[in-house]
């Protein structure tokens, strides 16, 4: 089945860790985004990346940090640095170019830190 | 900069009610439109889109949309909502120069009641 995960589902972590959200796709796809969603907010772009080893910071990027070393994964590094990171965070792939596209995505990953 | 309205935040319905959500989005030319929705414990998934051509789209589940350029709008529509459409629903936008960048509106919670 084509399609996107995201692991764990849920993740704990103590307040000035480090912690990784995993981002997998096997639908082809060449861009990856990553949104996080809070009630109320709707969803809002951290990163996204249109090719291999490159991204690109989406409007609320500080506290994160990225890396596309292969086209079918992009993990999210949740730093130390987030002022606020207990969300709910969602990852999404799309083909790049073309008139028609969508948006596609994973399960999500509901991070608690304390 | 570029932002999205939801304007309504809750909605509660009874079964066969119809249900109109309003969606608008500043004015930045050249736009594609969608709705997502996401049911309970589901993956966010596309409900619907608009590119070209009639501003009148179909979606899943019965709902549909229609896009008035005028007034930079795209709602979303169903004439008889049963119980399973409860869900949250978010209208997104995408904008000429960056189209697979989506910015989302907050979202609209939708309860409906047998």
């Amino acid at each position: 089945d084509g399609g996107i995960t995201q692991s764990p589902k849920y993740l704990f972590r103590k307040e000035g860790q480090n912690v990784t959200l995993s981002c997998e796709q096997n639908l082809n796809h060449d861009a990856m985004y990553w949104y996080r969603q809070d009630p109320g907010q709707g969803l809002r772009l951290i990163y996204y990346s249109q090719i291999v080893n490159d991204f690109q910071k989406g409007d609320i990027a500080e506290g994160y940090s990225v890396s596309r070393e292969k086209k079918e994964s992009f993990p999210l590094t949740v730093t130390s640095a987030q002022k606020n990171p207990t969300a709910f965070y969602l990852c999404a792939s799309s083909i790049w170019e073309g008139p028609s596209y969508e948006q596609y995505f994973g399960p999500g990953t509901r991070l608690t830190v304390t | 900069a570029q932002s999205v309205s939801q304007h309504n935040h809750h909605v509660i319905l009874s079964e066969a009610a119809s249900l109109e959500l309003g969606c608008n989005y500043s004015y930045g030319g050249t736009v594609n439109l969608f709705w997502y929705v996401q049911y309970p414990g589901q993956h966010l998934q596309l409900l619907l889109k608009y590119f070209s051509g009639d501003p009148l789209v179909k979606g899943i589940k019965g709902f549909e949309a229609e896009f008035i350029k005028s007034k930079f709008s795209f709602n979303l529509r169903k004439p008889s909502v049963q119980w399973s459409d409860t869900a949250e629903y978010f209208c997104a936008v995408g904008y000429s120069g960056g189209y697979n960048k989506l910015i989302f509106g907050a979202g609209t919670r939708l309860a409906v009641h047998p």
